[in-house]
């Protein structure tokens, strides 16, 4: 039982660039999300998922994509890199729903640098 | 204003030291998360709260509903509680979505 599995853990791109973080769980959580970690600011959500086939925006979801094909993935993009998009990216998954009260776990964090 | 409000921000401390880690928010919620991120690591969920107290080991977490606090203490401390304890709200207007705070910085010294 890995857990959360995210990669990679560090990341350095150009302005301009696209590239996808990769969010993987075993632990077959319906309920999946992407946050960012900025300094000073607590995590803000960027996607989520209730479930394969459904995802929705968050706070913060302009310049990034994703999809839910299985219950297991939960990819994010970027698709145009720009300098503000800068900073420590969080997968995390819960047995259920938003999450409604139950156990939160998160990935080990993935560190991108926009140039 | 932000919803979910930290204090103090940053906390140094002596091993073996009582510590107190607040949390207040200003929404209503359905649980209330602590969570503790080590330096240049993840996030791990220490308590999930929707009333009452509970406890860990040394780690004891509180809420109060009424009063829209939480308090997270630590006692005996030790330097490997060092760390970022962060506390996250799951707010009903939001269908339950996650609010977090900015997270308390503690440096326990031996």
């Amino acid at each position: 039982n890995a857990g959360v599995t995210q990669t990679p853990k560090f990341q350095v791109l150009k302005t301009g660039q696209s590239m996808t973080l990769q969010c993987a769980q075993d632990m077959n959580h319906e309920y999946m999300s992407w946050y960012r970690q900025d300094p000073g600011m607590g995590l803000r959500l960027i996607h989520y998922s209730v479930g394969a086939g459904i995802t929705d925006q968050g706070e913060v979801p302009n310049g990034y994509n994703v999809s839910r094909s299985t219950t297991e993935d939960f990819p994010l993009r970027l698709l145009s890199a720009a300098p503000s998009q800068t900073s420590v990216y969080f997968c995390a998954s819960s047995y259920s729903g938003a999450p409604a009260g139950n156990t939160i776990y998160f990935g080990e964090g993935s560190w991108l640098t926009v140039v | 204003k932000n919803e979910v409000e930290q204090s103090p921000q940053n906390l140094t401390a002596q091993e073996g030291e009582f510590i107190t880690i607040n949390c207040s928010y200003s929404v209503g919620i359905s649980a209330l998360h602590w969570l503790q991120q080590h330096p240049g690591g993840g996030i791990v969920s220490l308590f999930m709260l929707s009333s009452g107290k509970k406890k860990h080991g040394r780690l004891i977490a509180t809420i109060n509903i009424q009063e829209k606090h939480s308090s997270l203490h630590i006692t005996a401390s030790h330097p490997r509680d060092s760390a970022v304890y962060i506390c996250a709200v799951e707010v009903f207007q939001y269908g339950n979505k996650l609010v977090f705070g900015a997270g308390t910085i503690l440096r326990v010294k031996s």
